[in-house]
């Protein structure tokens, strides 16, 4: 079955660590996209990639970075400069071929935790 | 910038039905968007609505738009125990999606 795939589902990181969470969809879909979610908050987005070697800013990308060198897959880094990363990474996609229609596939999720 | 507003938290009964609301300024978008949360796991959707459409009803889910009001709803009929998630209201599409904080949805036996 198509769908998309995050891992790993629980991350521990380190004060001053990297650390990148995978993201792999075989749904063929365009875009990609990297959302945080933190208790009582809607989604924000992180960044957002619509073809291969090509990506975009969101609302909140200080202290993260992204590559997209295969339409199948879009990491997501988690740097040191990002000062508060324990939250909820949720990694989407869409099929810009279906027009005007951008609803959303998820992946399962990665709970980022700093120890 | 756009602003989705939702109540954070909706108890019913177990065989009663559920209504989600969800308030916005923008009037632009082409889609609206129900999307449901279980716990630890990622956002599913449920259904959606064209910008041009009242109502739309699929199986136990019923839509309704409000353009004038700006106001949306998601009515669950008979709600079960299995329904209990977190419901996300999102309007856009693509990268301009925007989410509501979600209503958690809680059913009791």
């Amino acid at each position: 079955d198509g769908g998309i795939t995050q891992s790993p589902k629980y991350l521990f990181r380190k004060e001053g660590q990297n650390v990148t969470l995978s993201c792999e969809q075989n749904l063929n879909h365009d875009a990609m996209y990297w959302y945080r979610q933190d208790p009582g908050q809607g989604l924000r987005l992180i960044y957002y990639s619509q073809i291969v070697n090509d990506f975009q800013k969101g609302d909140i990308a200080e202290g993260y970075s992204v590559s997209r060198e295969k339409k199948e897959s879009f990491p997501l880094t988690v740097t040191s400069a990002q000062k508060n990363p324990t939250a909820f990474y949720l990694c989407a996609s869409t099929d810009l071929d279906r027009g005007d229609f951008y609803g959303y596939t998820f992946g399962s999720g990665t709970r980022l935790t700093v120890v | 910038g756009e602003d989705v507003e939702q109540s954070l938290f909706l108890s019913v009964r177990e065989g009663d039905s559920s209504v989600i609301n969800c308030t916005y300024t923008d009037s632009s978008s082409t889609y609206l968007y129900w999307y449901k949360q279980e716990p630890g796991a990622g956002l599913q959707l449920l259904t959606y609505i064209f910008s041009n459409m009242d109502m739309k009803q699929d199986q136990r889910l019923t839509v309704l738009l409000n353009k004038k009001d700006k106001h949306l709803s998601l009515r669950i009929a008979d709600t079960q125990t299995g329904d209990s998630a977190i419901y996300f209201c999102a309007l856009g599409g693509g990268f301009k999606t925007i989410f509501g904080a979600g209503t958690r949805l809680f059913v009791k036996a």
